[in-house]
């Protein structure tokens, strides 16, 4: 079954740093997110990405953060200046055309801010 | 706005024992619903979805779950928990959005399962 890939699994980086999150979604799929989860705590919207462009953001998707499929294939979540409180578990999603279709997710990527 | 309560934040039951995690949803208009499972270290995955129909949906791994708008509750079940189940537990809320992408999921706080043997 086709799955969505993130890389790395782990991503250890100091603040003030920059960060890129990668994605590779399900092949056919049209529609990208991306959902953060603090420690502890659910999960929570941060972005979606339709025709190459940002459809909806959250109030957590501030200009520290921005998101690019560079190609065809990858979708990329980066973070300018990282600050402690962006340490989360990030996750990708992708769905088909069709809203009622549902997201498929990643396995994750931990971003640890030191 | 959208919203997702999950009141129970751990449930520990007897592997053999049946199981209902509860899921309650605020939303202005018909929602879609979802079930995701998240095991250790690893992603979310797709349990069973609500769209429209039948308000008794199966989904993988024997579970089900049952749509009453009555009571905006989409709770989940299963009638007999194996120790692989163990897992923490997420409804979530999505909305119809007919163009331009976006239906966001809204997620609640999520039900940590443990199994007894």
């Amino acid at each position: 079954e086709p799955e969505v890939t993130q890389t790395p699994s782990h991503q250890v980086t100091q603040m003030g740093q920059e960060v890129i999150l990668r994605c590779v979604p399900i092949s056919n799929h049209l529609y990208f997110y991306w959902y953060r989860q603090i420690l502890g705590q659910k999960v929570e919207f941060l972005v979606s990405f339709y025709n190459n462009e940002i459809s909806e953001k959250s109030e957590i998707f501030d200009d520290q953060f921005s998101v690019e499929r560079p190609d065809g294939s990858n979708f990329t979540l980066k973070i300018r200046s990282t600050k402690l409180e962006d340490s989360a578990m990030y996750f990708c999603a992708s769905r088909e055309t069709h809203s009622n279709q549902p997201q498929h997710f990643g396995d994750g990527t931990r971003l640890s801010i030191l | 706005a959208q919203s997702v309560t999950q009141p129970d934040i751990h449930i520990t039951v007897s592997e053999g024992a049946s199981l209902e995690l509860r899921c309650n949803y605020s939303y202005g208009a018909t929602p879609y619903l979802f079930w995701y499972v998240q095991s250790p270290g690893q992603g979310l995955q797709l349990l069973l979805k609500y769209f429209s129909g039948d308000t008794l949906v199966q989904g993988i791994k024997g579970f089900e779950a049952e749509f009453k708008r009555s009571q905006s509750s989409f709770n989940l079940r299963k009638p007999s928990v194996h120790w692989s189940d163990a897992a923490e537990y997420f409804c979530a809320v999505g909305a119809e959005v007919l163009t331009g992408g976006g239906n966001k999921l809204t997620f609640g706080t999520g039900t940590q399962l443990k199994v007894e043997l």
